[in-house]
């Protein structure tokens, strides 16, 4: 059954440093993989994803997440944040038609 | 285009009594599905439809119902509400249920079960 583990619940950092959200999944077959942005009282939006081909995925707004497959991992990560980057960001698994299947989230907060 | 809408945004229900949340597309999706948030949990699926007429259950279906009469509708019932039904729901749509295709999301109903 596939699962996801979003290693940190919260994530504090200055603005215009790096940051990396982490993710983990489990699966026994092949996956989708994404990573969706959630601002205060919204609903959520579609960041990024990996379908398959290159294993480095870019955002428009600067994130990347790159899949590793040996560590079954897809973290996300962005050089110099702002402080419009604060919100919640969920990683998400799916295995073929199934549904997808979300990671606990970890909030973003970018301090000035 | 609207893409997909959630009504009500907030609501305050009493134990015991029953409501609807209603959503509907624009978009021509066949695949919508109902999640719930709660903190510290991520989003968990409740009921999910693959088409008008066909429903199935997610991981966190009772206490709810769900039908699909037409392609844009899928609302969710809460028949008797208890207060572990707080929590915001999530309505969902893609083009279907296969590959990686973008699930789009509505923007959220608050529950509030007294």
């Amino acid at each position: 059954a596939q699962s996801v583990t979003q290693l940190d619940s919260q994530v504090p950092v200055f603005e215009e440093a790096p940051v990396e959200l982490r993710c983990n999944y489990s699966s026994s077959v092949s996956v989708y993989l994404f990573w969706y942005v959630q601002y205060p009282n919204q609903g959520l939006q579609l960041l990024l994803k990996y379908l398959s081909g290159s294993t480095l995925v870019e955002s428009i707004n600067g994130f990347e997440a790159e899949f590793n497959k040996s560590q079954t991992s897809f973290h996300l990560r962005k050089p110099s944040v702002h402080i419009s980057d604060t919100a919640e960001y969920f990683c998400a698994v799916k295995e073929g038609g199934r549904a997808l299947t979300f990671g606990s989230g970890t909030r973003l907060q970018v301090q000035p | 285009n609207a893409g997909v809408t959630q009504t009500p945004k907030f609501q305050v229900l009493k134990t015991g009594q029953s409501m609807t949340l209603q959503c509907a597309q624009d978009m021509n999706h066949e695949y919508m599905s109902w999640y719930r948030q709660d903190p510290g949990m991520g989003l968990r699926l409740i009921h999910y439809s693959v088409g008008a007429g066909i429903t199935d259950q997610g991981e966190v279906p009772n206490g709810y119902n769900v039908s699909r009469s037409t392609t844009e509708d899928f609302p969710l019932r809460l028949l008797s509400a208890a207060p572990s039904q707080t929590s915001v729901y999530f309505c969902a749509s893609s083009y279907s249920s296969g590959g990686g295709n973008t699930i789009y999301f509505g923007e959220g109903s608050w529950l509030t079960v007294v």
